[in-house]
């Protein structure tokens, strides 16, 4: 079956800017995670989403990042006015259930690129 | 917080050889513990994950792990590395008791096999 997809692959920019990135998760996962992973680091927790609503959001790392899930499948990860620093691959992942004990599949990222 | 710190961010291994890769834990509570690996324009992978079922636990592809909550440790090994296991490999942390099951990585170890 398909796995977790996210698209665009890549994204280029500029400071300022305004950028949507999209994840498709594994169907039926009712669990739908973000992260970064910037350059030389591991990812980094952004939001958890269990079916439409974040149940954690503790990771996003100001107000300019925002995240969607309107139908509990598809979301999206919103970034306003971008700046150099949110350059990293944006990582999705989606889990049967928020349960510890079930896998987090992940997707093969979005690498974005401010200049 | 929980956290993991891998040592050494470039592990280099003849082909044959033993694999190590050194992982360990801070924790509050129990701790689910996880090894992730990541290749080259691919989305991360689970290699294997410690539950409290067992304390050795194995994984695809030949690698193994061994909880040791004296040491606070959770080290992969593999008994003969092959060229296809050059990698980048993520150690990976969740917190049993939290509402969401998200996960705090390492900074990462990258594997090379030489022959």
């Amino acid at each position: 079956g398909a796995g977790v997809s996210q698209t665009p692959s890549n994204k280029v920019t500029e400071k300022g800017k305004y950028v949507e990135l999209r994840c498709d998760p594994i169907s039926g996962h009712t669990a739908l995670y973000w992260y970064r992973q910037s350059l030389g680091q591991g990812p980094e927790f952004l939001i958890y989403f269990q079916g439409t609503g974040a149940a954690d959001d503790s990771g996003l790392p100001n107000d300019r990042f925002f995240a969607v899930r309107p139908e509990g499948s598809v979301s999206t990860l919103k970034i306003q006015r971008t700046e150099r620093g949110d350059s990293a691959v944006y990582l999705c992942a989606s889990s049967s259930s928020g349960s510890p004990l079930n896998e987090q599949f992940f997707g093969p990222g979005t690498r974005l690129t401010v200049l | 917080a929980q956290s993991v710190t891998q040592l050494g961010s470039h592990v280099s291994v003849s082909e044959g050889a033993l694999v190590l890769l050194r992982c360990n834990y801070s924790s509050s509570v129990p701790p689910y513990l996880f090894w992730y690996v990541q290749y080259p324009n691919q989305g991360l992978q689970l290699l294997l994950k410690y539950t409290s079922a067992a304390t050795l636990v194995k994984g695809i592809n030949g690698f193994e792990a061994e909880f040791k909550k004296s040491e606070t440790s959770f080290h992969l090994t593999k008994p003969s590395a092959h060229m296809s296991d050059a990698a980048e490999y993520f150690c990976a942390v969740s917190e049993r008791t939290g509402t969401a099951s998200k996960l705090t990585f390492g900074t990462g170890t990258r594997l090379q096999v030489t022959l």
